[in-house]
């Protein structure tokens, strides 16, 4: 059985720029869930998506943005990147929100 | 606002040795708490998880407990092994798959 696939795995952008980042959950999980990994804030919740809508959303500006289709996968948009953005974007899914969450290799994005 | 503290930061132990990983949350109204270990630079592998409603969950050399009401969880690890090296992570589940994490303990077992 798949685990949870994320790409790409790795990312260099600019500041200024814009980046997509994708998320396969496990077949049948329709939770998906977003984090983000830095050393000096450890781990922080993004968003969260269960059947198509945004049910919890964390404490980051607007310029993080995502979503979730119909077959479960989930994309996070980040909008005009700074350099703070770099981290470990890390996606987890679940069968159902209260169940165990699984989680990707992640997404490690630097902005230079 | 839930805050998760995990104890010790760090700690080396020689192979063999039996093993407790402190975490504590400050809101008992968790779903589930769940431990997790990461390796560096990967992503979170899931050990445990113990819903709001049980005291413990095993699986091989892993023991976790949890007592909500004082807002504690303990992982137990037997007779450690070097391949037990990594960060290990407790999260509570808030709400809707929100998990709250703790810091971290990074284990190093020595041979």
């Amino acid at each position: 059985k798949a685990g949870v696939t994320q790409t790409p795995r790795y990312l260099i952008k600019t500041r200024g720029q814009q980046v997509t980042l994708s998320c396969s959950p496990i077949s049948g999980h329709r939770s998906v869930s977003w984090y983000q990994q830095t050393p000096g804030q450890g781990l922080q919740f993004l968003f969260e998506y269960f059947s198509e809508t945004q049910r919890n959303k964390g404490n980051f500006p607007g310029r993080f943005s995502g979503r979730q289709f119909s077959n479960s996968r989930s994309e996070m948009n980040v909008s005009t990147l700074e350099l703070g953005d770099s981290a470990l974007y890390l996606c987890a899914s679940s069968l159902v929100p209260s169940a165990e969450a699984f989680f990707g290799q992640g997404t490690r994005l630097t902005v230079v | 606002k839930q805050e998760v503290t995990q104890i010790p930061a760090a700690l080396s132990v020689p192979e063999g040795e039996n093993l407790v990983l402190n975490c504590s949350f400050t809101d008992s109204a968790i779903y589930n708490l769940q431990w997790f270990r990461q390796d560096p630079g990967k992503g979170l592998t899931s050990l445990l998880l113990i819903q709001s409603s049980q005291r413990e969950q095993t699986s091989g050399r892993l023991n976790a407990s949890l007592d909500k009401s004082s807002g504690r969880s303990t992982l137990y690890i037997a007779a450690s092994q070097p391949g037990d090296s990594a960060t290990y992570l407790c999260a509570v589940n808030l709400s809707a798959q929100k998990l709250v994490f703790g810091q971290g303990t990074r284990l190093t077992i020595n041979p």
